[in-house]
């Protein structure tokens, strides 16, 4: 099967810049998750998406951050305006259902760098 | 909130030798996942373990759950240079979600 694809792979920007990704995930999952991965870091998730609605934002910094998934399949994160702490690598995920004991599919990530 | 520490945060290892990483939590988890990110590279689904003193085996990995489920721990026997990585447990964030370890960084030098 396809895995999750994720575009662009590689960012760079200015602070107060607007930036968008886009993420794919596997045919078939609901479930998709945006995760924010700082070097030597673990993912945070950012976001849960359940088909085309939002099970967890709770930790999207809503102020600069936004999420949509429209349609239920592909999702796009942006933030504006960014900052250097946004600096990291953005995963995207998903999963056939939404509990915690599926397994997770990320797709390569796009790798943010703020000047 | 949910935490779930590893240790060691990194470990280098000659080529052959065995290898461990361990993961705790503070409260009981219904499950534990692991997962494994190369270099450069996205997160791997492993394994996941659900019962108490699990032991589950994949090659030379072997990965198990306590028997109070606040810990798990990963071992890999006879490292190889292919087993480079950082190795990530993951335990449930309330119902639908997971949160990700602080992750141990694997170096094994040929």
């Amino acid at each position: 099967e396809a895995g999750v694809a994720q575009s662009p792979r590689y960012k760079i920007i200015e602070k107060r810049q607007s930036v968008a990704f886009w993420c794919n995930p596997i045919s078939g999952h609901a479930t998709l998750y945006w995760y924010q991965q700082i070097l030597g870091q673990g993912p945070k998730l950012l976001i849960q998406f359940q088909n085309n609605g939002v099970v967890d934002d709770s930790q999207l910094p809503k102020d600069r951050f936004s999420a949509e998934r429209l349609k239920g399949v592909d999702s796009t994160l942006k933030i504006q305006p960014a900052k250097l702490e946004d600096s990291a690598v953005y995963l995207c995920a998903s999963s056939p259902g939404s509990r915690n004991n599926q397994p997770q599919h990320f797709g390569d990530g796009t790798r943010l760098s703020i000047l | 909130g949910q935490q779930v520490m590893q240790i060691p945060q990194y470990q280098h290892v000659q080529e052959g030798e065995d290898f461990t990483t361990y993961c705790n939590s503070s409260t009981t988890l219904s499950n534990i996942q692991w997962y494994k990110q190369r270099p450069g590279g996205h997160p791997v689904f492993l394994i996941q373990l659900v019962k108490s003193g699990e032991v589950k085996k994949q090659k030379r990995l072997t990965f198990q759950f306590g028997e109070a489920k606040k810990n798990s721990s990963l071992h890999i026997t006879a490292t190889q240079t292919t087993d480079v990585g950082t190795y990530f447990c993951a335990g449930p964030a309330g119902a639908n979600n997971l949160f990700f370890g602080t992750g141990t960084r694997l170096t094994v030098i040929p």
